[in-house]
């Protein structure tokens, strides 16, 4: 089955910096990669994802970039402030626009911390 | 429109006894799907329904079950709690699956004493 490594378990950085977070994946026929945040206590929420016909995708500070050929993908975020501070899970999916299989596998995530 | 509802959201049960979680996707939503969520292993996947049907289910033992009612709300079920059944429980409810986003509920905290 699918398994999706992710990197690095845990980032520090400085208000105002850049963060990139990198995810692998295992199953070329996955097709949807979708990024959440889950903030302490709380529910994980969508904030960007990407499919497998797109090389990147930008949402102001937030981007994300896929590469087929060697199964990875990466969270790019600009001008980080103190409210991104929070675990990111990237997760990866085989689902068809069916969605007769529909199943996320996630990494295990990243803790980011944004010092002020 | 209300989002993705779970009840209850904190459990304490006691090792061998059983346990239902319920989950109530966004209206219209068909696909709800189960995780269970630890510090150790991440979020794993349990299962997906849609239309009432199991269509995808993950690694876990048969003490994990589930079942979609006709109005697309979902329960699940642990039988013989064990204490490593500790876990946040999450649920999430697309309008079919496949390339759509899932929502997630808060959860239900269940803890195995």
């Amino acid at each position: 089955g699918e398994n999706v490594e992710q990197h690095p378990s845990t980032l520090s950085v400085q208000e105002g910096d850049s963060a990139v977070i990198k995810c692998t994946y295992s199953d070329s026929a996955s097709n949807y990669f979708p990024w959440y945040k889950q903030e302490l206590g709380k529910r994980p929420q969508l904030i960007i994802d990407i499919r497998s016909n797109v090389g990147e995708k930008k949402d102001q500070r937030i981007a994300v970039t896929l590469n087929k050929t060697a199964k990875h993908f990466s969270l790019h975020i600009t001008e980080t402030q103190p409210e991104d501070s929070a675990v990111y899970f990237c997760a990866a999916s085989n689902g068809n626009s069916g969605g007769s299989n529909y199943k996320l596998t996630f990494g295990k995530g990243t803790l980011l911390t944004v010092n002020p | 429109k209300a989002g993705v509802t779970q009840t209850p959201r904190y459990l304490i049960k006691t090792r061998g006894q059983q346990v239902t979680l319920s989950c109530s996707p966004i209206s219209g939503h068909r696909s709800v799907s189960w995780y269970q969520q630890t510090p150790g292993q991440g979020l794993q996947f349990l299962f997906e329904y849609f239309s009432e049907t199991q269509r995808n289910k993950g690694n876990f033992p048969g003490r994990f079950s589930g079942r979609q009612f006709s109005n697309s709300r979902s329960e699940m079920n642990v039988s013989t709690l064990e204490l490593g059944d500790s876990a946040l429980y999450l649920c999430a409810s697309s309008p079919a699956g496949g390339f759509t986003e899932a929502f997630f509920g808060q959860g239900t905290r269940l803890t195995v004493v």
